[in-house]
This record gives structure tokens, sequence and C-alpha cells, in this order.
């Protein structure tokens, strides 16, 4: 298995403009996470889909910030419109949630840079 | 305050050293989880504990869910061990799957 794959690994853009990131969790996982790591706040879920539903957004810092999961295979982070503060690697994670014991496994993230 | 706070925030170490990273929690929880973030960036979940004790190789993994304390052990180290160590919570909600992060352990291991 390839893993969690997530595309683009670098983004740079600029203030106002419009960012899209993906994530392809690993087949056959049931829950798939977004997470935000910036050097003062650290890692932060941003939210967690099961089955596809989004069932925790809370730590999603704004409306700027959209989640979808379209289907098992595939989901999205849209910023729109983006901010400098917005600047943070962002990791996607996926699991297969089936008891108490739930391992995350990461995709390599994507370092979005907002001038 | 933090729910998980870890320490030290940085240990440098000689290689060869027995290495500790301690971890503690403030709230409930149905499992914690050991990550290792390398200087690339990646991050790789080490170890999932709910009770116990759990050996990969050269590293330990601890949990006293009375004390809610973990720690975390490296035995013999080595300069490629040096890492970020992260520990994280899943809160014992049921369903709740949501992970809260520690702010991460540094450490450097000089050969």
């Amino acid at each position: 298995d390839a893993g969690v794959i997530q595309s683009p690994r670098h983004e740079v853009t600029e203030m106002g403009q419009e960012v899209t990131l993906r994530c392809k969790p690993i087949s056959g996982h049931n829950s798939l996470f977004w997470y935000r790591q910036t050097m003062m706040r650290g890692l932060e879920l941003l939210i967690y889909f099961n089955n596809n539903v989004p069932i925790d957004d809370s730590g999603m810092p704004e409306d700027r910030f959209s989640a979808k999961m379209p289907n098992a295979s595939f989901s999205t982070l849209k910023i729109q419109p983006s901010e400098p503060r917005d600047s943070a690697v962002y990791f996607c994670a996926s699991s297969l949630v089936r008891d108490s014991y739930n391992e995350q496994f990461f995709g390599p993230g994507t370092r979005l840079t907002v001038l | 305050k933090n729910e998980v706070e870890q320490s030290p925030q940085n240990l440098t170490a000689q290689e060869g050293e027995f290495i500790t990273i301690n971890c503690s929690y403030s709230v409930g929880i149905s499992a914690l989880h050991w990550l290792q973030q390398h200087p690339g960036g990646g991050i790789v979940s080490l170890f999932m504990l709910s009770s116990g004790k759990k050996k990969h190789g050269r590293l330990i993994a601890t949990i006293n869910i009375q004390e809610k304390h973990s720690s975390l052990h490296i035995t013999a180290s080595h300069p490629r061990d040096s890492a970020v160590y992260i520990c994280a919570v899943r809160l014992s909600n049921f369903g709740n799957e949501k992970l809260t992060f520690g702010t991460g352990t540094r450490l450097t291991i000089i050969p």
C-alpha cells in the first residue's frame, strides 16, 4: 500500500487566493483526519470524517476553511480566501475505526506558505 | 493549562544513553499515542496504548492510567533517533476519535 497520499507537497500562494489541499487515505480505512501544525500551536485537529461524514469540525478555524469527503478515497481541505496566518504544514491521516484501538497513519503533509 | 503536557521540551544526550520522555494528561482517555516526527517533517505512529507496556525494538512505552502518565524509553540511543516525539491522547468519549496533542519533545543524540 502506498500509504496516505497528499498533494501538493508544497504550495506557495498570495493572500486572498483560494487554496485546495488533497488527500487520498489508505484503502479500506474508514476515518480521515485533517491536522494543522504550526510552531506556535503545534499539531491541531481541524476536522475528521467517519465513513465520509464529518464527525467533529470544532477545530476548523473559521468560515474560510471547508473540507469535503465525496467518497471513501478522496478528501479536500479548502481555504478561501487564504491569509498569511494560514501558513502551516497540513497533515492528513487515516485509520480503520473498528474498536477502541485505532492507529492513525499520517501522510507526508502539505507545506503551505501564504505571502 | 494544556490537557497534555510533555517533559522535557528539549533533550540532548550522547549516543548509547538511555532516554526517557514523559507525558502527563489531565482528562479521561481511551488511548494514548506516541508519534515520531523526523526533521523532514513526516509523522510516524510508534505506539498506541490503553494500559500496561509495549515494546518495539529499542523503544518501550508504558502507561499508568491511575496516575494519568505515560513514558517513552529509548535504550542504546543512536543519532538516527534524533526527532521530535509527540504524545497524543484520545478522549474517553465513545466514538470520538479526536486526538489532543502535547507540544512535543525534541531529542538530539550526539555521536
